[in-house]
């Protein structure tokens, strides 16, 4: 089972900040929290992982709390092609044996 | 670079016959993962290799379905026979060590009718 909690659906208006939820109360030190999205009808898009800091790319920031039991993915300036399923999933790193559980995640519909 | 490519992108078979899917990692990658998505069960990993070794295949729901990669740039996903209920998105992804990012593929469409 997935180890995220995530919200069903989101609604951002394009140009403004989308801000996704994911909570993991249950992360264990050596976890890394991964973000991932699939835009309908195509393959899964890798977007951004952290384990303690916030991080930062080309295409979202990812805020993780000092607890690190949630942490926020950012997109800075939402745009129509955002529109995707979010998903937020908890591994550990370089552990052979240990997949991406991909859960429901969060569908974002980014509108004009 | 081409990135991961997915063949046939559209299947539509007859319940009972076998399927063959097929799928070209990135060059150089030497991780190679089997998802299979359906609006019921989201997307599952079925199988992955590592250096064309299968390494966990615990998702693959029953004998039916079996999975090979006789070499670096070329793996299979066989469903045999084939049922309705195997109606689904199959993607193939690889990466690079067992890092961060894996790289899907455009997704398989099987129907079995």
């Amino acid at each position: 089972d997935a180890k995220t909690t995530q919200p069903t659906s989101m609604d951002c208006a394009e140009g403004r900040a989308a801000n996704l939820p994911c909570n993991h109360s249950t992360i264990s030190g050596n976890e890394y929290v991964y973000w991932y999205r699939q835009i309908h009808s195509q393959g899964p898009q890798y977007i951004i992982h952290g384990l303690k800091n916030n991080e930062t790319n080309e295409m979202a920031s990812l805020i993780i709390t000092e607890d690190r039991k949630s942490s926020t993915l950012i997109l800075p300036h939402a745009t129509l092609r955002d529109t995707a399923v979010y998903y937020c999933i908890v591994r550990v790193y370089n552990q052979a044996g240990t997949a991406l559980i991909f859960g429901k995640g969060t569908t974002l519909s980014v509108s004009s | 670079d081409a990135g991961v490519i997915q063949s046939p992108r559209h299947e539509v078979t007859e319940m009972g016959q076998e399927v063959t899917l097929r799928c070209k990692p990135i060059s150089g990658h030497d991780y190679l993962f089997w998802y299979r998505q359906t609006m019921m069960r989201g997307l599952e990993l079925l199988i992955y290799f590592n250096n064309n070794v299968p390494i966990d295949d615990s998702g693959m729901p029953e004998d039916r379905f079996s999975a090979k990669m006789p070499n670096a740039s070329f793996s299979t996903l066989k469903i045999q026979p084939s049922e309705p209920r195997d109606s689904a998105v199959y993607f193939c992804a690889s990466s690079l060590g067992y890092p961060h990012e894996q790289f899907f593929g455009p997704g398989t469409r099987l129907t079995v009718l």
